[in-house]
């Protein structure tokens, strides 16, 4: 059974920094491109970023760009999103999904809640 | 950035066919996947590349369109199916639409 279970949300004031993990079971990770997707509350869904299979290519929407680092650890079957410079619109549940190729989101996890707020 | 319009609504009865709609800016082939989405849960995958079926989701949803528009068809519409439902393309980077929301009289 595949399960990805997202960690690391919390409140956090703008401007500082906050790391989530997603560790994934039940599938064989290191084969699988790996993406994050946000949904800010009563809102719509926002793709955040994507990583290949080898961690040697990523990417990121004009909205986070150069504040957010995705990346992952196949060893540990655990993909990461470093995300810097937060602001109040980066409020939102932050699910991470395993990918087929650069296409679907075919599994999604429970997300996690940041909240970005003084 | 490739733009996915939905209607923001619809409202159908049991045991009718509704059908959603998306219309990307630009033509993105047959690359358009469709995800429900229940409250407090996270979204779900029903369709990928336009009309395949994910494993697992009832024959009664289906799937049409490539270029510029798509159709998400459920036939019949049972009460389980209250959720949201979203587009989303991957031919131009991954852009979702604003979603649907389906409500049963």
């Amino acid at each position: 059974e595949v399960q990805l279970v997202e960690t690391g949300g919390g409140l956090v004031q703008p401007g500082r920094s906050l790391k989530l993990s997603c560790v994934a079971s039940g599938f064989t990770f290191s084969s699988y491109w790996m993406y994050w997707i946000r949904q800010a509350p009563g809102k719509g869904l926002e793709w955040v970023s994507s990583i290949n299979t080898d961690g040697g290519s990523t990417y990121y929407p004009d909205s986070v760009k150069g504040r957010f680092t995705i990346s992952r650890d196949n060893a540990e079957n655990t993909v990461y999103l470093q995300m810097n410079s937060l602001r109040s619109e980066d409020t939102a549940t932050y699910y991470c999904a395993k990918g087929i190729a650069a296409n679907w989101f075919a599994y999604w996890g429970q997300g996690t809640l940041v909240t970005v707020s003084s | 950035d490739t733009v996915l319009t939905q209607s923001p609504a619809l409202a159908v009865s049991p045991g009718e066919r509704v059908s959603i709609s998306c219309r990307a800016s630009e033509g993105v082939n047959s690359y358009m996947h469709w995800y429900q989405q229940k409250p407090g849960q996270q979204p779900k995958l029903l369709i990928y590349k336009a009309s395949n079926l994910a494993s697992g989701v009832p024959a009664r949803f289906s799937g049409s369109g490539s270029g510029t528009d798509f159709t998400l068809t459920i036939d019949p519409v049972e009460a389980d199916d209250t959720a949201t439902y979203f587009c989303q393309q991957s031919w131009n980077d991954w852009t979702f639409g604003g979603g649907t929301k389906l409500e049963l009289k």
